[in-house]
């Protein structure tokens, strides 16, 4: 069945330097979606990407969705400590009928 | 409502007790999902449902897992002879019509499930 790979799944950093998680699906996807997660919270929804190659950006997070929609990337610039959280990428494949999750990347924040 | 809400937030079960939690998605919302998030962070999906009807049950453990969504009712998912392993966060979501992984999925708050 449909896998889908994030790494890393752990990443620390100083506050200010950026931070990238990569999502990588072992099927052509349909679409991919963002999802980040605070500590003792629930998912909440970031963004869908749709279309090979998009790139979209919010404020300093940039996703990008790769031309053969297997793989996606979501980059955070310039860390703030309240980027703090795990990062979820999920992907629905061609033809599919539900959300499949990457494992999350864990990301903690040096103030 | 405009929230996804999930009862009750925590629940202690001994091994081999049912356990029965409770979803209310948002209305308007036809697409329900449950998932099982255990220590590591990952999401396993167990089911969905289209409105009352079973739309995907690939994940759900038969033997003892079972859920349903019924007409003004809030959905639920009931777990029989819970085991240790059963200990986890069980995340309930909901999306709009054609949902079925092409809509933003909003997530409830969770129901923490301690097997003692």
């Amino acid at each position: 069945g449909q896998q889908v790979m994030q790494i890393p799944q752990y990443q620390h950093v100083q506050e200010g330097e950026d931070f990238t998680t990569y999502c990588n699906s072992s099927t052509t996807l349909s679409n991919i979606q963002w999802y980040k997660q605070r500590p003792g919270g629930h998912p909440v929804f970031l963004i869908q990407l749709v279309k090979s190659g998009e790139v979209k950006k919010q404020k300093r997070l940039t996703f990008q969705f790769g031309e053969a929609k297997k793989n996606s990337s979501l980059h955070i610039t310039a860390t703030q400590t309240t980027d703090v959280g795990t990062y979820f990428c999920a992907g629905c494949g061609r033809g599919a009928q539900k959300l499949v999750f990457g494992q999350g990347t864990r990301l903690t924040i040096n103030p | 409502g405009e929230e996804v809400a999930q009862t009750p937030k925590h629940l202690v079960r001994g091994e081999g007790q049912k356990a029965k939690l409770y979803c209310a998605p948002i209305k308007g919302h036809s697409y329900v999902f449950w998932y099982q998030q255990v220590l590591k962070n990952e999401f396993k999906f167990l089911i969905s449902f289209q409105n009352e009807n079973v739309f995907d049950e690939t994940g759900m453990p038969k033997e003892r897992f079972s859920a349903k969504c019924l007409p003004n009712s809030p959905c639920s998912l009931e777990i029989q002879a819970t085991k240790l392993e059963d200990s986890a966060v069980y995340f309930c979501a909901s999306s709009q019509s054609g949902g079925q992984g092409n809509q933003p999925q909003h997530f409830g708050d969770g129901t923490r499930l301690s097997i003692l």
